[in-house]
């Protein structure tokens, strides 16, 4: 059974860089072709992709945010990372993990973190 | 970036009426291997994204067979044969032909 969890601080003050972790079970990101991506959701943008990395540590990043973005794995303990660098207001909304099969297929995700940006 | 229009934003319907939702792009979604990287997510409120349909008309496991889908290069639909209530949500779509990838605006399926 498949399963993603994500975490995170919860709230943060303008300026600031966010940590996200993203536990999961179920797979393993050193399987041939396996990937985890990073998606968030907030009310003024929707559905917004962020980042994906692969198994062979490949990392690929949405260009409206890639200066602010890192991306990371440890595969022994089954999580992946993402860090946002200068969080700002805008930046308010639920961060999901999932799990992107091939690339092509998100077929998991986790239940996602609120993260709200306030001074 | 692409963009992903979808329509209608609001769909209201009855259980067992069969309705559709579509979902254009502003460019061709066949990929240089001969796939199209187009996806169906179904959003319960409280809950995160479920996959429904993949690469267009694939049906993921464990979603039932009410749901289908079909199109090619700029035009997409996703079809419910016979609402049920628990298909209440919001509909998005996605493509992950072109980086980035990128979502519709969803469309929301409401009772009657």
């Amino acid at each position: 059974q498949v399963t993603l969890k994500e975490s995170g601080p919860g709230i943060l003050q303008p300026s600031q860089t966010l940590s996200l972790t993203c536990s999961f079970s179920g797979f393993s990101l050193s399987t041939y072709g396996m990937c985890v991506g990073w998606i968030r959701q907030s009310s003024g943008k929707g559905l917004e992709w962020l980042a994906n990395i692969w198994w062979n540590d490949y990392k690929y990043y949405n260009p409206s945010l890639k200066n602010r973005l890192t991306i990371s794995k440890d595969t022994s303990n089954n999580q992946a990372f993402l860090k946002i660098t200068n969080m700002d207001t805008a930046d308010t909304a639920t961060y999901y993990c999932a799990r992107n099969y091939g690339g092509y297929r998100l077929d998991h995700w986790g239940q996602g973190v609120m993260v709200t940006v306030s001074s | 970036d692409v963009v992903l229009t979808q329509t209608p934003p609001t769909l209201s319907a009855t259980i067992g009426q069969s309705v559709s939702i579509s979902c254009r792009s502003s460019q061709s979604l066949l990929d240089s291997d001969g796939d199209t990287y187009l996806n169906w997510f179904l959003q319960r409120p409280g809950q995160s994204p479920q996959l429904l349909i993949y690469s267009v008309s694939n049906l993921e496991s464990g979603v039932p067979n009410r749901f289908s889908g079909s199109g090619s290069e700029t035009d997409f639909t996703l079809k419910i044969s016979g609402v049920e209530a628990e298909d209440l949500g919001v509909y998005y779509c996605m493509q992950v032909t072109h980086a980035p990838y990128t979502f519709g605006a969803g469309t929301k399926l409401e009772l009657k």
